[in-house]
């Protein structure tokens, strides 16, 4: 069974950073591309970042740039959500995903990241 | 990148049929036919129901079923039941290599 479990949310101050976490099991965790998306409360989904199964291929989506690196450790089955510069407008639950080419397959529960001063 | 447009809200009773439109741009459906859809009820994950168009994941009742024409895709629910009820979510790979989603639609099941 595929399992996604999110972690590292919580509060943080405007101007901080916050490193997210996701443990992955039960499938071949090198073999795929991973996906962050997350869903500020009460909004919709927006997709936020995506790595290759190797790490060598990123990609953002525009309001993150510069201030998210995703990255992931195959050997730790884990990818990682690295957050700097919050603002208001990142809080959001975000989600680990499974998928990032053709579909995004397997979904987590999320961890809530609150920005706020 | 724009999001895809969605009708905020339909509603259907039980046993009924309900078509969800999702609507992009050349940019978006026209390249790839990467169009997914995703049912999150209240307080959980969203949870994938059709894939590549029209594509059932394994579990995915064949009550669901996908389409798409031109630069609309939709989502039919056939003989609509209670647990049916939530929000749906379409969603596009790009020409940019990244996924945008629709805004949502809520579905009630009267």
């Amino acid at each position: 069974e595929v399992q996604l479990v999110e972690s590292g949310g919580g509060l943080v101050q405007p101007g901080g950073s916050l490193r997210l976490s996701c443990a992955a099991s039960g499938f071949t965790f090198s073999t795929y591309w991973m996906s962050w998306v997350r869903q500020a409360p009460g909004k919709g989904l927006e997709w936020v970042a995506k790595i290759k199964n190797d790490g060598s291929e990123k990609f953002y989506v525009d309001p993150v740039k510069g201030r998210f690196t995703i990255s992931r450790d195959n050997a730790k089955n884990s990818l990682y959500l690295q957050m700097n510069s919050l603002r208001g407008d990142d809080t959001a639950v975000y989600y680990c995903v499974r998928g990032g080419e053709v579909v995004l397959r397997y979904w987590g529960q999320g961890t809530l990241v609150t920005v706020t001063s | 990148q724009s999001a895809l447009t969605q009708p905020p809200s339909m509603s259907g009773s039980p046993g009924q049929s309900v078509a969800l439109s999702c609507t992009g741009t050349s940019s978006d459906f026209g390249i790839y036919n990467r169009v997914s859809w995703y049912q999150q009820p209240p307080g959980t994950a969203p949870k994938l129901v059709i894939y590549e168009v029209s594509n059932r994941p394994s579990g995915v009742p064949d009550r669901f079923s996908g389409s798409k024409s031109g630069n609309t895709a939709s989502l039919t629910i056939s003989g609509l039941q209670a647990e049916d009820e939530g929000d749906y979510y379409c969603s596009s790979y790009t020409s940019t290599n990244t996924w945008v989603f629709g805004g949502g639609t809520k579905l009630t099941v009267l």
